[in-house]
């Protein structure tokens, strides 16, 4: 199985909205709506902020939204604030009963 | 409060085999999925599988042929097996509870533990 697609960075600064992508295939992304988002802050554990599609777990702010439209998930996030800066992964369950990650995006807060 | 905490050896020397346990505590393992997942030093993350209800099991592909995972629910714990390893190997080791079973709410993790695979 290949990784989910992914930009390597993106960057906004503070106050701004951004919007990154997770593409994959017919049989992943596109096929179910058990895509997943992770926040990664340096030398800490993954941290669950939208599971299927565009659910937020309790006590994730309402900042983070996701979508989907057709084989590419989207992640975004309003008014962009300094502790937003990580690392952001996307995951998706596939055909194979199997789960793949995205290879990370790396968001700065200018 | 559901807390996992990941422990074995940090060293593996090539060829050898990698075996790593994930304790769970305040909650049982029965019922849930149970994966651990791997990251490379300043990479992605990488599924590597999951067991459930103690039988249940699957792997990534890329994995499969070097793989095992089981648990223990007398100890409320489970572990990983890699046999084979190489440098390519190197990396912090997670576990994680799959609330969804679909790979979709890992929603508790341990703290990770980094396996260097080296002579």
């Amino acid at each position: 199985q290949s990784a989910l697609t992914q930009p390597a960075s993106v960057s906004g600064s503070p106050g701004q909205s951004i919007t990154i992508s997770c593409t994959g295939t017919s049989s992943d992304v596109g096929g179910y709506n058990y895509v997943s988002w992770y926040q990664q802050h340096p030398g800490k554990a993954p941290k669950l902020i939208i599971y299927d599609v565009s659910n937020r777990p309790s006590g994730v702010s309402n900042r983070f939204s996701g979508s989907k439209s057709g084989n590419t998930a989207s992640l975004t996030i309003s008014g962009l604030q300094a502790e937003d800066e990580a690392d952001y992964y996307c995951s998706s369950y596939t055909t194979s009963s199997t789960v793949v990650f995205g290879g990370g995006t790396k968001l700065t807060v200018l | 409060q559901v807390q996992l905490q990941e422990s074995g050896p940090g060293l593996v020397k090539p060829s050898e085999t990698l075996s790593l346990t994930c304790t769970v505590s305040g909650g049982s393992i029965n019922n849930y999925y149970w994966s651990w997942i791997r990251q490379p030093p300043g990479k992605g993350l990488e599924w590597i599988g999951y067991i459930y209800n103690s039988r249940s099991t699957n792997y990534n592909p890329s994995l499969k042929s070097r793989v095992a995972i089981f648990a223990d629910t007398s100890k409320n714990q489970f572990s990983l097996k890699l046999n084979s390893v190489t440098a390519a190997d190197t990396a912090v080791y997670y576990c994680a509870r799959d609330l969804g079973g679909y790979g979709d709410k890992f929603d508790y993790w341990g703290q990770g533990t980094l396996v260097t695979v080296s002579s």
